[in-house]
């Protein structure tokens, strides 16, 4: 069955920006929406966006401002970018598929998360 | 945005009794609304779909329901395995957001 699997440094410097990549196996990124979410320490779940395999993307307006995701069909991989970081920042970042069910979205597979710190 | 607000923040069952836990959208959401499990470190699990809808592989014990601005998980005999907190998520005009969270211990 597909699975994800997040990768990216575990720490980075406040103003800095943040990469992050998704790599989508057992299955084809194509034709599914993808989506970044964030779990800061003790606290919930954050949505950052989605992008389509075609490449069209939908951010949360909290965070848009500073927030690139991109894919990689040829590679089976989407990305996450978010700059100018702050301790706020610093959370689990997980990525998700958009699975189209009976005529509803909802995030049915999920990577195991990676902890991003952000330090100096 | 839409927010949603879940309680009770927290819920003290015993193994075997019912667990009901709700969710209010600061509007209709129009069943847009999912449920997911989560375990200390795990990524969240999904239950439900479409209010009401069970994913695969979820136990016929959990049940979502409710309709417009306000939704609820029922599980009906809590497992131990059932102790973990839930999130509600709705999404609307492609924009998604969670609820704080309701955790589910033992009594």
């Amino acid at each position: 069955q597909v699975q994800l699997q997040e990768s990216g440094p575990g720490l980075v410097k406040p103003s800095e920006t943040l990469s992050l990549t998704c790599t989508v196996s057992g299955g084809s990124i194509s034709y599914y929406y993808w989506s970044w979410i964030r779990q800061s320490p003790g606290k919930g779940l954050e949505w950052i966006g989605y992008i389509y395999y075609s490449g069209s993307t939908n951010y949360n307006p909290s965070l848009k401002s500073r927030v690139t995701i991109s894919v990689d069909t040829s590679k089976n991989q989407f990305s996450l970018k978010l700059s100018s970081l702050t301790a706020a920042d610093t959370a689990v970042y997980y990525c998700a598929r958009l699975e189209w069910l009976n005529y509803y979205y909802a995030m049915d597979v999920w990577g195991q998360g990676t902890t991003v710190t952000v330090s100096s | 945005e839409i927010v949603m607000t879940q309680f009770p923040g927290t819920v003290s069952v015993s193994p075997g009794e019912r667990a009901t836990l709700s969710c209010r959208a600061s509007q209709r959401i129009s069943s847009n609304l999912a449920w997911y499990q989560q375990k200390p470190g795990q990524p969240p699990r999904l239950l439900i779909y479409g209010a009401s809808n069970r994913a695969t592989g979820i136990p016929a014990r959990f049940s979502g329901g409710g309709s417009g601005a306000e939704y609820t998980l029922t599980i009906s005999s809590l497992q131990s395995e059932d102790f973990a907190v839930y999130y509600c998520q709705q999404y609307d005009d492609w924009l998604w957001t969670f609820g704080q969270g309701t955790k589910v211990e033992m009594k």
